[in-house]
């Protein structure tokens, strides 16, 4: 079972260029997440989905779009990347229905120079 | 500010002995707490969790004590093996994971 997989899982941009994270899931859960890891930060959620067809914004959407494109996938936009925006970032998924057993894929680095 | 708190960034523990990770939180309307685990270059993966009407859950070597009171929880490991060396990350939620608040993680190592 592939689980949560996120694609690419590294890369580097320079300031000022755009680029889209992809992830899929194929549990076939309801809700999918997109969080950032930053060293001494924890884990902060930038966008997340509760299901398909919505979006919200989680405590640091700026700089970041995002598209349900179907129940499977969730994608992260950079429209102008940023040296702010270096970090790992994460794509997860959960049933929707619960309290908090996300499922997370393996993680992106991304390094903006 | 940071709700939830891991005020240990590491902790090293010989293998066969208890290992206790801490987290602390500000937020009285959290209902619902977790432990995930993480590996480099993995991600976290869910470990354990307790509502806020218990004060203790166990599952297997692992055990989450809750004390609603002093905004404490803690994570006991026992016996330690060499395979829990990890990241611990705590988090907190008021009731979807949605809005899961994340600790800033604390490195287990154990030692043989």
């Amino acid at each position: 079972n592939a689980g949560v997989t996120q694609t690419p899982k590294f890369q580097v941009l320079k300031t000022g260029q755009s680029m889209t994270l992809q992830c899929a899931q194929d549990m076939n859960h309801n809700s999918m997440y997109w969080y950032r890891q930053d060293p001494g930060m924890g884990l902060r959620l930038i966008y997340y989905s509760a299901s398909e067809g919505t979006t919200d914004k989680g405590e640091v959407p700026n700089g970041y779009n995002v598209s349900r494109l179907n129940k499977r996938e969730f994608s992260l936009r950079l429209e102008s990347a940023a040296p702010s925006q270096t970090s790992v970032y994460f794509c997860a998924s959960s049933w929707g229905r619960d309290t908090g057993e996300l499922f997370f894929g393996e993680g992106s680095r991304l390094t903006v120079l | 500010d940071q709700q939830v708190k891991q005020n240990s960034p590491s902790l090293s523990v010989q293998e066969g002995r208890i290992s206790i990770l801490n987290c602390d939180y500000t937020n009285s309307m959290f209902d619902y707490f977790l432990w995930y685990k993480k590996y480099p270059a993995e991600g976290p993966t869910f470990l354990i969790s307790i509502s806020s009407i218990k004060d203790k859950n166990e599952d297997g070597r692992f055990t989450v004590f809750l004390n609603k009171s002093a905004k404490h929880l803690s994570l006991h490991i026992v016996p330690s093996q060499p395979g829990d060396s990890a990241v611990y990350f705590c988090a907190a939620t008021t009731g979807t994971a949605s809005k899961l608040t994340f600790g800033t993680g604390t490195r287990l190592q154990v030692t043989l």
